[in-house]
């Protein structure tokens, strides 16, 4: 049972232009969520983080938006450029661990 | 270099064998993760040590153990592989037992069996 998911495996964007990634969650009790960016061949690295108390949290060209309502969690980089391009994990904090989505390849295209 | 040291880097194997994976946290941390991550899937909890004792268990098969040594690096041991076993598996540490901080990955070790 997929209590993260990430509906859209792929996700192509102009450079300079915004990058809009979602994440769908079940868990009403998740208190915490992360995105995780990850290249081809390493392993995932933390990008940002958003505290359920919160509906939006910046970091430089990240944003990450929460909507506990909704259970949905966005990522938008801007401007997104061609360095963007790789795999991100959303994943959401419950019970100890976190529980990740099957991540969305974004492809920044110069 | 995140600090976490995931070892080998790939691993071929046959149906039916045992392997073992190896992961040395990032210095201070006292938490290791271990995510498998098969092909379209998202990663998967399997188990979290905390300063050598079990914490958290996820969906970990029975063929399937780890351990956390005093010096903190911690193994995951597959046995009776079968074709579906074959996945990356990714080790992660963090300072502590919750998720506050978030996790810092290795690199992961792509298991093959064939």
């Amino acid at each position: 049972d997929q209590q993260v998911k990430q509906n859209s495996p792929s996700l192509s964007v102009q450079e300079g232009r915004i990058s809009i990634l979602n994440c769908d969650y079940t868990n009403s009790m998740f208190d915490y969520f992360l995105w995780y960016k990850k290249y081809p061949a390493e392993g995932p690295t933390f990008l940002i983080s958003i505290s359920s108390i919160k509906d939006k949290n910046e970091d430089g060209r990240f944003t990450v938006f929460l909507n506990k309502s909704a259970k949905h969690l966005s990522l938008h980089i801007v401007p997104s450029q061609p360095g963007d391009s790789a795999v991100y994990f959303c994943a959401a904090s419950g019970s100890h661990q976190f529980y990740f989505g099957t991540g969305t390849s974004l492809t920044v295209i110069p | 270099d995140s600090g976490v040291t995931q070892t080998p880097k790939h691993l071929i194997t046959a149906t039916g064998q045992r392997v073992t994976l190896r992961c040395s946290p990032r210095s201070g941390d006292l938490s290791v993760y271990w995510y498998q991550q098969s092909l379209d899937q998202g990663l998967q909890f399997l188990i979290q040590y905390y300063n050598g004792e079990e914490r958290a268990k996820g969906n970990i098969l029975e063929r399937f153990s780890a351990q956390q040594f005093p010096d903190l690096h911690s193994e995951l041991n597959l046995s009776s592989l079968e074709l579906g076993d074959s996945a990356l598996y990714f080790c992660a540490s963090s300072v502590g037992t919750g998720t506050l901080y978030g996790y810092t990955f290795g690199s992961g070790t792509r298991l093959t069996v064939v």
